[in-house]
């Protein structure tokens, strides 16, 4: 069974730095065509794409974010990390990370979630 | 970007009822084109990718059609687990941009 899981602050202020962890367990990210993506879902919105990193280290960011996006894994500890720097009010949302497929880029399953508020 | 759009975005139904959702891409994306479902307070879930392939484990009624700029998907026979919200996602270039999501409720 192949599950993930967000972890992270619940609430940033302005311009800070937002560090979020995907925990995963049911795969490994050193199999090929294996990747995990982030996305977020501002309340009451549609969902975004954020960033997808693959087990032979391709990375891919969002164009409009990919000043602020870093993404990294730790295949070791089946984890994957992304950082948003200079976080803003508009950035609060619900952020999940999925498992991704290289043939397809389809993502499936996700994680549950995590809601990240941005106030000072 | 390519921009995803969908129709309708809201929709009201009656169980055993065929619903067909559509998407159109700006411009082509080949057959690179994804669709899931989300109901409230859950994280989406993966029904079609490739614009027809089924994922595993999702059941038969859902099929995807389409290619080019123009996708639909179609529930076959409404089921009471069916009412959600149904995003379509173009998996051709970055940003992978997702439909705005249409809401199937019961009518």
């Amino acid at each position: 069974q192949i599950t993930l899981k967000e972890s992270g602050p619940a609430l940033v202020k302005p311009t800070q730095t937002l560090t979020l962890t995907c925990t995963f367990s049911g795969f490994s990210l050193s199999t090929s065509g294996v990747g995990v993506g982030w996305f977020r879902q501002p309340p009451g919105k549609a969902l975004d794409w954020l960033a997808l990193i693959f087990w032979d280290d391709d990375k891919r960011y969002s164009p409009s974010l990919k000043n602020r996006l870093t993404i990294t894994k730790d295949t070791s500890r089946n984890k994957v990390v992304l950082t948003m720097t200079n976080m803003d009010p508009v950035d609060t949302a619900t952020y999940y990370c999925a498992q991704a497929t290289y043939l397809w880029n389809s993502f499936d399953p996700w994680g549950q979630g995590t809601l990240v508020t941005v106030s000072s | 970007d390519i921009q995803m759009t969908q129709s309708p975005s809201s929709l009201s139904a009656s169980i055993g009822d065929r619903v067909t959702i559509t998407c159109r891409a700006s411009q082509s994306i080949d057959n690179s084109l994804n669709w899931y479902q989300q109901k409230p307070g859950n994280s989406p879930k993966l029904l079609i990718y490739a614009a027809s392939s089924l994922q595993t484990g999702v059941p038969s009624r859902f099929s995807g059609s389409g290619s080019g700029t123009d996708f639909t998907l179609t529930i076959s026979s409404l089921q009471p687990e069916d009412f959600a919200t149904y995003y379509c996602q173009e998996s051709y270039s970055r940003p992978y941009t997702f439909g705005q999501g249409t809401k199937l409720d019961i009518k």
